[in-house]
């Protein structure tokens, strides 16, 4: 069965640093997506991407963020530079068949 | 303000009983889904409805989606303890390209 995959399982990283967490979504979805989650609280959209191009942000997507589909096949989120409050599980989703299809995410941990 | 409504946040039931899970909305939605999400991955689709007043089982999961499309509840038959975990409902809004709004999720504890 199709499944949306991302990598690393886990990252840390120091404070200020840039991070890029990898997604390759399900092949013949067109829409994606990136979630986040702090510890204990609910799923957040940051960002949807249809077409090479943003289509919606959040609030959470600041300057500081960045998506990218860079051959086709893998979709990133890069953070430039980490702040401590960026510390969650990330996960990466496609669109197809009427319903969003998860990663298994990766958690961010800023020290 | 919540665009989904989930209620209750936190169920805690003995093994057997039956229960019930609401999503509400003042919006309507275009599909509704629901998640089950496990302590450190991401949520696993259970079902997505689309059509007002569907009704669709999963096993001992029954799932409905409100005739306007505002609101859906997902029943647990004879919980087990195996159904313990996050229930988390999402929609996708009427038009636009699909993006899909979480609810805060219901935590569910079945007791053996």
């Amino acid at each position: 069965e199709p499944e949306v995959t991302q990598t690393p399982s886990h990252q840390v990283t120091q404070m200020g640093q840039e991070v890029i967490l990898r997604c390759v979504p399900i092949s013949n979805h067109l829409y994606f997506y990136w979630y986040r989650q702090i510890l204990g609280q609910k799923v957040e959209f940051l960002v949807s991407f249809y077409n090479n191009e943003i289509s919606e942000k959040s609030e959470i997507f600041d300057d500081q963020f960045s998506v990218e589909r860079p051959d086709g096949s893998n979709f990133t989120l890069k953070i430039r530079s980490t702040k401590l409050e960026d510390s969650a599980m990330y996960f990466c989703a496609s669109f197809g068949q009427g319903a969003a299809f998860f990663g298994q995410g990766t958690r961010l941990t800023v020290v | 303000t919540q665009l989904l409504e989930q209620s209750p946040q936190f169920l805690s039931i003995q093994e057997g009983e039956n229960l019930t899970v609401y999503c509400n909305s003042s919006s309507v939605f275009s599909s509704l889904q629901w998640y089950r999400q496990e302590p450190g991955e991401g949520p696993v689709l259970l079902v997505t409805v689309v059509t007002g007043g569907e009704v669709k089982k999963l096993k001992r999961l029954t799932f409905q989606f409100g005739d306007a499309r505002k609101d859906s509840s997902l029943h647990i038959t004879a919980a087990q303890p195996g159904d313990t975990g996050l229930y988390l409902c999402a929609g996708a809004l009427s038009g636009g390209y699909q993006k899909v709004t979480f609810g805060i999720g219901t935590k569910l504890q079945v007791i053996p």
